[in-house]
């Protein structure tokens, strides 16, 4: 039972332009999202979260967006650049599940310089 | 200066042997987590212990028994290793429950 799903295992963007990364969950007691990047032999960095008592959160050229009615979360990245090229885990947690982060299964993120 | 560590980075075993993996924070986080990212990439969690307190148990096998001597360390420990074992097991810890994880960078287990 996944309850969070990234559907989009891989995106490739050009260098300068937007990435968008997109998330999906079913379990509505989730009220904390998370996204985490993470290089090869590395550890998932934090990047940015978003409450449920928010639709929007930004922070540099990373924005969060959270349609709570869709249960729906996307993570812009304006602009690209080859650095960010990665994996994203986008990640919940809320109701009783203290602590307990649920990951969706990541998106291979490539940008080309 | 690294916020989480582990010990070791690989570890190559073979089936039937015991094996522990240490995990560190110098982050004066309460909690910590152990976490199993396996062949198809799904990051779960297994573990969670709150000031040496255990808060999380997912469906383990009772053959991982996690550890914390003190609230700045959880190791895991791995008896009759299987080959379904072989996975990275990331450790991570956060102030509480309800902020950001800050992982370590992973222990790769390989059981022959």
């Amino acid at each position: 039972d996944q309850q969070v799903k990234q559907n989009s295992p891989s995106l490739s963007v050009q260098e300068g332009r937007i990435s968008i990364l997109n998330c999906d969950y079913t379990n509505s007691m989730f009220d904390y999202f998370l996204w985490y990047k993470k290089y090869p032999a590395e550890g998932p960095t934090f990047l940015i979260s978003i409450s449920s008592i928010k639709d929007k959160n930004e922070d540099g050229r990373f924005t969060v967006f959270l349609n709570k009615s869709a249960k729906h979360l996307s993570l812009h990245i304006v602009p690209s650049q080859p650095g960010d090229s990665a994996v994203y885990f986008c990640a919940a947690t809320g109701g009783t599940s203290y602590g307990k982060l649920t990951f969706g299964q990541g998106t291979i993120l490539t940008v080309h310089p | 200066d690294t916020a989480v560590s582990q010990t070791p980075k690989y570890l190559v075993t073979q089936m039937g042997n015991d094996k522990s993996i240490k995990c560190e924070q110098n982050l004066g986080h309460d909690t910590m987590y152990w976490y199993k990212q396996d062949s198809k990439k799904f990051l779960k969690i297994m573990f969670s212990y709150n000031n040496k307190e255990l808060i999380i148990n997912e469906t383990v096998p009772n053959r991982f028994s996690p550890k914390s001597p003190d609230k700045a360390h959880l190791n895991l420990h791995i008896n009759s290793l299987e080959l379904g074992d072989s996975a990275v097991y990331f450790c991570a810890s956060s102030q509480d429950g309800y902020n950001e994880q800050f992982f370590g960078p992973g222990t790769r287990l390989t059981v022959l």
